[in-house]
């Protein structure tokens, strides 16, 4: 069974804060890590694709890829209200993604 | 560049009925996926198809599901019959699909909310 963990939250933190989302993944052969943004009654939106250990840093965002640990994190810096939403985890491996139940989100003003 | 599109936007129906959604992959994405996101979880992939065939319905319920891809680009997903614990989002996404890790980017339609009464 192909599974992808997330903490399902809530997830509070101060306007200004950083926000920090941890996933962690089941199948080895996943090669492709992504995150996904989903506000109430919408669809998902990508944020950031990892491929290769270590950082990449897009913005006020950064994901983090630890294939070893088979572990994956995005940080929010400077969090803003607007990022207050679902953060979906998903991973890869040819083209079989396999998504987290996602971690909520709230940034309080 | 158009994004996935999909139709209708909501559906309610009652139990025992049949219905059907619609897709239309972004331009010169070889790969489409039908998911089911049921509230509060995050989207179960059901069936995917690279150009017309099928590549993965392992999670796919065909005693009431099917779907097909007839020309390699639009899609429907039909439910026949339905029951109340089909009630979900489905979604459509598209991909590249043509190797390389990238093309495993996949791009969301707006989804189809499906009530069953």
């Amino acid at each position: 069974q192909k599974e992808v963990e997330q903490n399902s939250g809530p997830l509070s933190v101060p306007e200004g804060a950083i926000a920090s989302l941890n996933c962690t993944y089941s199948d080895r052969g996943s090669q492709s890590f992504f995150w996904y943004r989903q506000y109430s009654g919408k669809s998902p939106e990508l944020i950031m694709s990892i491929y290769s250990n270590g950082d990449k840093e897009d913005g006020r965002f950064t994901a983090q890829l630890n294939k070893a640990s088979q572990y994956v994190s995005l940080l929010i810096r400077d969090s803003q209200p607007s990022d207050s939403a679902t953060y979906l985890c998903a991973a890869s491996n040819n083209n079989d993604m396999r998504f987290g139940a996602g971690t909520r989100l709230t940034v309080k003003p | 560049e158009a994004g996935v599109a999909q139709s209708p936007r909501y559906k309610i129906i009652e139990k025992r009925q049949s219905v059907a959604f619609w897709c239309n992959p972004i331009s010169g994405h070889a790969t489409l996926y039908w998911y089911q996101q049921i509230l509060g979880q995050g989207p179960k992939l059901l069936i995917q198809f690279q150009n017309n065939g099928v590549v993965d319905d392992s999670q796919l319920p065909k005693d009431r599901f099917s779907a097909e891809r007839l020309k390699g680009v639009d899609s429907t997903l039909k439910i026949q019959p339905a029951k109340l614990e089909d009630s979900a989002v489905y979604l459509c996404a598209s991909s590249l699909g043509r190797g390389g890790l990238s093309t495993d980017t996949q791009y969301f339609g707006p989804g189809t909310r499906l009530t069953v009464l």
